[in-house]
């Protein structure tokens, strides 16, 4: 069966300072990953996707994330966290496979920076 | 360019009351379309998605239904809301195929949302 398992659901972080958001899935198949930031009462807005190309993945608003097979995580980070950055992150799979349409939704994470 | 419209953007119903939300996609044809509740604090719950008119798979047992009468349109409704009902709907598509010069196939795109508060 397939699953999202987002591993913080709160991350406080003082501005300027790295951020690390931690996702690990669990798919049968070759899967897209994604990370989607909800700002509150918005809907999502998707920040970068892996779709089994390179495994470094650059994003929007300097964020990144890797696809490490290995140890099935998606891990989402920023070198310097800006204030803009509080709202809440959702790790997002879509299975491989044909006649997938579902996407499974991790059960989020909400960041806070300190100023 | 693709566009999706979901509203109201907010709505304050009486228990008991039906429910009609809206959402339409513009800019492409044939597209895969959900409709998620988002509970306060909690992810996202698929409630229906849509694979072509007329087609609509439910996720969860509810109050809830889903009707998909044009292919870039998709409703959800109720004919009596509960307490329970009261959440953050979002509408969203992605792309059934790849088009030429579209947006890449697999990613999932979203409205605002709707507030929906049942007293």
């Amino acid at each position: 069966a397939q699953s999202v398992t987002q591993l913080d659901s709160h991350v406080s972080v003082s501005e300027g300072t790295p951020v690390l958001l931690r996702c690990n899935y669990s798919s049968s198949y070759s899967p897209s990953l994604f990370w989607y930031v909800q700002h509150p009462n918005k809907g999502l807005q998707l920040l970068l996707k892996y779709t089994s190309a390179a495994t470094l993945v650059k994003g929007i608003n300097g964020f990144e994330a890797e696809f490490k097979k290995s140890e099935t995580s998606f891990h989402l980070t920023k070198p310097s966290a800006h204030m803009s950055d509080a709202a809440e992150y959702f790790c997002v799979v879509r299975p491989g496979g044909s006649g997938t349409y579902k996407y499974i939704f991790g059960t989020g994470t909400r960041l806070k920076v300190l100023a | 360019s693709q566009t999706i419209h979901q509203w109201p953007a907010t709505l304050v119903q009486p228990v008991g009351s039906p429910l009609s939300l809206e959402c339409t996609v513009e800019g492409t044809s044939n597209p895969n379309l959900y409709w998620y509740r988002q509970a306060a604090g909690r992810g996202l719950q698929l409630l229906f998605y849509s694979v072509g008119i007329g087609q609509i798979s439910s996720e969860v047992p509810q109050n809830l239904s889903a009707s998909r009468p044009q292919d870039r349109q998709f409703i959800l409704s109720s004919k009596k809301l509960l307490l329970s009902d009261s959440g953050f709907y979002l509408c969203a598509w992605s792309p059934r195929s790849i088009l030429a010069g579209g947006p890449a196939k697999n990613i999932q795109y979203f409205g605002a949302g709707t507030r929906l508060s049942v007293l």
